[in-house]
């Protein structure tokens, strides 16, 4: 069973960093492309950032929202993703998910991960 | 960047209704698309995927279709617990989601 969980998230100052990460189980995560998604208090879904598999070389792509502030990064052996954000803003508030498509199916995880970001 | 348009952004209909969701991508793109339910505090549920496949466990009063630019959601008989948000989402190259359609019962 594919199971994704997030962690890390918390409140931080504008300026901050934080790092939330995303234990995957039920897949080889090197296989597969990783996303992080978000979803601002009462707004819709945004995707933040990608990390592709090992066939295309890990590379990462992100949105422009949060390009050169934010990283995405794995350790397969972990079967782990991360998200490393830098100098947050206040709009970066957000409940924070991790997906992963399997074979062209879309799993989100299972309960997100808040990340505040207020003075 | 495609991006993708939904629309309505929101509608009424009574239960036993046909409804149905339309997202239009702002250029040709694949069938990896999905459509996503989400009730309020809840996380979004995927109901539909590489726009016509019907997650397991869905109910089949949900049906998902495509032509050419335009992915459609249709609830073939809406329920009173098919009240909820929902979202289109194109997964392949660059992600991206709709807006979302907020679908209330009358």
């Amino acid at each position: 069973e594919v199971q994704l969980v997030e962690s890390g998230g918390g409140l931080v100052q504008p300026g901050g960093s934080l790092r939330l990460s995303c234990a995957a189980s039920g897949f080889t995560l090197s296989d597969h492309n990783m996303d992080w998604v978000r979803q601002a208090p009462g707004k819709g879904l945004e995707w933040v950032g990608r990390s592709k598999n090992k066939d295309n070389s890990y590379t990462t792509e992100y949105a422009t929202s949060v390009k050169g502030r934010f990283t995405v990064s794995r350790d397969d052996s972990r079967n782990s993703l991360y998200l490393q954000m830098n100098s947050l803003k206040t709009e970066d508030t957000a409940v924070y998910y991790c997906a992963s498509y399997l074979y062209g199916v879309p799993y989100l995880g299972g309960q997100g991960t808040l990340v505040t970001v207020s003075s | 960047d495609i991006q993708m348009t939904q629309s309505p952004s929101s509608l009424s209909a009574s239960v036993g209704d046909r409804v149905t969701i339309t997202c239009r991508a702002s250029q040709g793109i694949s069938n990896y698309v999905a459509w996503y339910q989400q009730k309020p505090g809840k996380v979004p549920k995927v109901l539909i995927y590489t726009a016509s496949t019907l997650q397991s466990g869905v109910p089949s009063r949900f049906s998902g279709s495509r032509s050419g630019t335009d992915f459609t959601l249709t609830i073939s008989s809406l329920q009173p617990e098919d009240a909820a948000t929902y979202f289109c989402q194109k997964y392949d190259s660059v992600p991206f989601f709709g807006p979302g359609t907020k679908v209330d019962i009358k």
